[in-house]
Formats: C-alpha cells, structure tokens, sequence
C-alpha cells in the first residue's frame, strides 16, 4: 500500500522564481492539505483540496495556489518566491467521511531553499 | 481560532523510562479530533495516536497513551518503555470537526516538543 508521496525531495531557487511541488495521495484517499514548516516550528495549513477545488485556506498570500487532477494528486505553485518561503512543504493525505475518523497523513516533504 | 501549546520544547529520558509529553489546547468548539505526531530526522510526519472529543476513554496504541482532560482542555501523551527509535520531535494536533466551522477539517499544530531518549 503506496503511502503518500511528494516530488522533488529538495530543491534550490532564487528569489523572484515560481517553483512548483507535487504529491500523489495514499492510496484509497480523495483529500489532499499542503503544510509549511519552517525550521523548528511547527507546520502551518495552507490549503486544502477536495474534488479538484480549494476546499479550505490558511493565511497564506495569493502568490500560493494549487491544483488537484482527477487522480487525486496535487500541486503545489509558489510565485515570486522570497527568502521567507524557505521551509519543509508537507503534503498530507485523508479520507474525511461521516463514520471514519479523519485523519490525515503526511508524505516525506519537499525541502525548498530560497536564495 | 483555536491555538495549541506544548510547554515543553525539550525532553530527555533513559531508555526503558517512562515519560510524559504535555499539551494544552484553547477552542470553543466541541466535536474535534486531537492527535500526535512524532517528527524523526528524517523529517517523515508519524501518527503516534489520536482521540476523538466525544469519547471519554483515553486512546492507547502499544506503549503510547493519552491523558485527555475535556474541561481542563489538556492532552498529554505518556510513552512507556522508552526506546532508542522514539527520539524525534513530537507535536499535538487539533482539528474542529463541525461542518462548516473555521478550520474544519484543517490540522492546527503546537510547537513541538524534542524528545531524546538516551541510553
């Protein structure tokens, strides 16, 4: 049973560049919620998406958007990134239905470096 | 919105001890989920356990309980029998359940306790 995956596993950007993270949900999972952690913190909700829309928002600026495909999986698009962008994404998968308690699991993260 | 603390920003234990990771939660709804996560360095977020508001029975998985106090609003995690593999960072979670509300369905962290577990 493929847990939830994320791509790339780190990478590098300057600032000013759009960068663009992915994830693929645990298998039999239909929801998917981005997390920013920043170093020694613990991880803040970005948004959430459910049947290809945005279901839920954090207190993220617009230069943070998404996508969901048919299949489930996501992306994640940051815009003119800054330096304060640095941080572990998360990608967390779930299956919220009334009788199942909703819990959500998280794939290996993608570590972003803006320099 | 509803805010979660841990107190502790780090723990230490002898393997084989027993220890107790606090955390506090502030929310005025009443149907919510709490969980633990632990963080190795590998950074992978774990599901250690989680409790369901409406159920008084504290949730145990092996050597992982809770204390869960509704009306003090707290929710500790006790780890017996420590072991080597236990060390990581550890971070309760709430998530409001009520259709609708704020934060439906979103996870709000504490700040995470290191546990180092020594042996």
């Amino acid at each position: 049973d493929a847990g939830v995956t994320q791509s790339p596993t780190h990478l590098i950007k300057t600032r000013g560049q759009q960068v663009t993270l992915r994830c693929s949900p645990k298998s039999g999972h239909d929801t998917v919620s981005w997390y920013q952690q920043a170093l020694g913190q613990g991880p803040q909700f970005i948004f959430q998406y459910y049947e290809e829309e945005e279901r839920q928002r954090g207190n993220f600026p617009d230069r943070f958007s998404g996508h969901q495909f048919p299949n489930y999986s996501s992306e994640l698009n940051v815009n003119a990134l800054l330096l304060g962008d640095s941080a572990l994404y998360l990608c967390a998968s779930s299956f919220p239905r009334a009788g199942y308690t909703d819990t959500q699991y998280f794939g290996p993260g993608t570590r972003l470096t803006v320099l | 919105a509803q805010t979660v603390t841990q107190s502790q920003p780090e723990m230490s234990v002898q393997e084989a001890e027993t220890v107790t990771l606090s955390c506090t939660y502030d929310t005025s709804e009443n149907n919510y989920y709490l969980f633990w996560y632990k963080q190795p360095p590998s950074r992978q977020m774990i599901l250690v356990i989680r409790q369901e508001a409406y159920k008084q029975q504290n949730a145990t998985e092996n050597r992982f309980s809770v204390n869960f106090q509704k009306a003090a609003k707290s929710f500790s995690l006790k780890i017996s029998d420590s072991q080597l593999g236990d060390t990581a960072m550890y971070f309760c979670a709430f998530m409001n359940r009520n259709a609708g509300g704020t934060s439906y369905g979103k996870l709000t962290f504490g700040q995470g306790t290191i546990l180092t577990v020594h042996p």
